[in-house]
């Protein structure tokens, strides 16, 4: 595998369920990034890991938990959603604060 | 603060140019610029970090004028392959590091 990977790719989940979305970056970089993208909404930075310390979250709901063991993996536990939250949700990393590199994307839908 | 970008789309035909505008009302440290096609990950393009500077990408360039907070992203003889959501990302002075706000995105599309 290269660059970053996300999976699932697609999931569909009841407002009561708990899922983690998860982030796999095969480059060697020491920051992470969660965001979500929305129809029509520019990218909303949601959380930042650097050498695995959070250092950004965005006023996120907390029903969004993140996770990140190591530098080269990143998970967002999902519970109790809500509709709204149905969106693409992207991982990203880089090298410091250089370009990022973004994975695929998770589709989420609420039902 | 998110940036604003114009035009909010563009439609071109094969080999025009166009010129994609990113602006800021704070003083701005760095642009990055990503393309994002239709179902896919945005993929970077490039980053700007000093006034007036510009730099280059095939037939793709920009330029950074610190003193007007903005990023103009060129695109000459546009090409099929051109096609998609650009989006521009700020890096504002006194702002965390790790915090990239993007813009709303310019939609382009070259037609044939």
């Amino acid at each position: 595998e290269t660059g970053v990977t996300q999976t699932p790719r697609h999931l569909v989940m009841g407002m009561t369920n708990k899922k983690s979305l998860k982030c796999e970056q095969h480059l060697g970089h020491n920051a992470m990034y969660w965001y979500k993208q929305s129809a029509k909404k520019p990218l909303e930075l949601m959380f930042v890991y650097n050498f695995k310390e959070q250092t950004e979250n965005n006023s996120v709901p907390s029903r969004f938990s993140p996770e990140c063991p190591n530098s080269s993996h990143l998970f967002l536990h999902l519970h109790t959603l809500q509709p709204e939250d149905s969106a693409l949700y992207l991982c990203a990393s880089s090298q410091d604060w250089h370009e990022q590199y973004f994975g695929p994307g998770t589709r989420l839908t609420v039902t | 603060q998110q940036p604003v970008q114009s035009p909010q789309a563009v439609i071109l035909r094969e080999g025009e140019d166009a010129v994609i505008n990113c602006s800021s009302s704070k003083a701005l440290y760095s642009v990055h610029w990503y393309r994002q096609k239709h179902g896919e990950a945005p993929v970077f393009l490039m980053i700007l970090l000093k006034g007036g500077e510009q730099k280059g990408h095939e037939k793709i360039s920009a330029s950074f004028n610190e003193k007007k907070q903005q990023s103009s992203l060129y695109l000459t003889a546009s090409q099929l392959s051109y096609s998609g959501t650009y989006f521009c990302g700020t890096r504002n002075y006194g702002g965390s590091q790790g915090n990239l706000i993007f813009g709303k995105g310019t939609k382009l599309s070259v037609k044939p």
